[in-house]
């Protein structure tokens, strides 16, 4: 158990549907990072939060909607989305955004896009 | 512009065997290295990292060379066990916030 959890682990939703992932750390940490893992392709940063502020967005398509409510929850929120969009969906979290602060990640949402 | 690859995208290695993962990178002002470790069904998770004053750092069981001159990096795992079955990436972090991660190298251990 790295401290950060991420529900659902598996989702699979129509390209009409809305749906949200969850994710929570219990590290005490201030940033928190949305990545995106395709097969064969590294993992791809699309959203960072420091202090439940939104500082970074990797020019990810606006059909994700990244939410912070505070340091310990982040939410994905997904709407028409392609199957392209099929991959497995991490959340990790720092104590900052320094260099070398590490990132602590969660065991993924695996998303399915019919 | 910025880049982290590595040599090779499978491994496989006797258990007992000494395991060594290469990673290649382009960015040279980059000045933290990560290796990171991802079993399946889970997220990555932090086995080692090294500032680019260093040529080398030693953990448990695993040791990474960084060497600066030619924009290399490895993983070193001695005594490879089954449980080290895993994608191995090595990530660089040049700029706050923002590491870029290799594709990964799949280390199988064979009995």
């Amino acid at each position: 158990e790295t401290g950060v959890t991420q529900t659902p682990r598996h989702l699979v939703m129509g390209m009409t549907n809305k749906k949200s992932l969850k994710c929570e750390q219990h590290l005490g940490h201030n940033a928190m990072y949305w990545y995106k893992q395709s097969a064969k392709k590294p993992l791809e940063l699309m959203f960072v939060y420091n202090f439940k502020e939104q500082t970074e967005n990797n020019s990810v398509p606006s059909r994700f909607s990244p939410e912070c409510p505070n340091s310990s929850h982040l939410f994905l929120h997904l709407h028409t989305l392609q199957p392209e969009d099929s991959a497995l969906y991490l959340c990790a979290s720092s104590l900052g955004t320094g260099k070398s602060d590490t990132q602590y990640f969660g065991p993924g949402t695996r998303l399915t896009v019919l | 512009g910025e880049s982290v690859g590595l040599h090779l995208p499978t491994l496989s290695v006797q258990e007992g065997d000494n395991s060594i993962i290469n990673c290649a990178y382009s960015n040279s002002a980059s000045d933290y290295f990560i290796w990171y470790k991802q079993e399946s069904g889970k997220g990555p998770q932090f086995i080692i990292d090294i500032r680019s004053n260093m040529d080398k750092r030693q953990g448990q069981r695993v040791t990474v060379l960084l060497n600066k001159t030619v924009k290399h990096l490895s993983l070193q795992i001695a005594a490879t066990q089954p449980g080290d079955s895993a994608v191995y990436f090595c990530a660089e972090n040049g700029g706050a916030q923002k590491l870029v991660f290799g594709q990964g190298t799949r280390l199988t251990i064979n009995p």
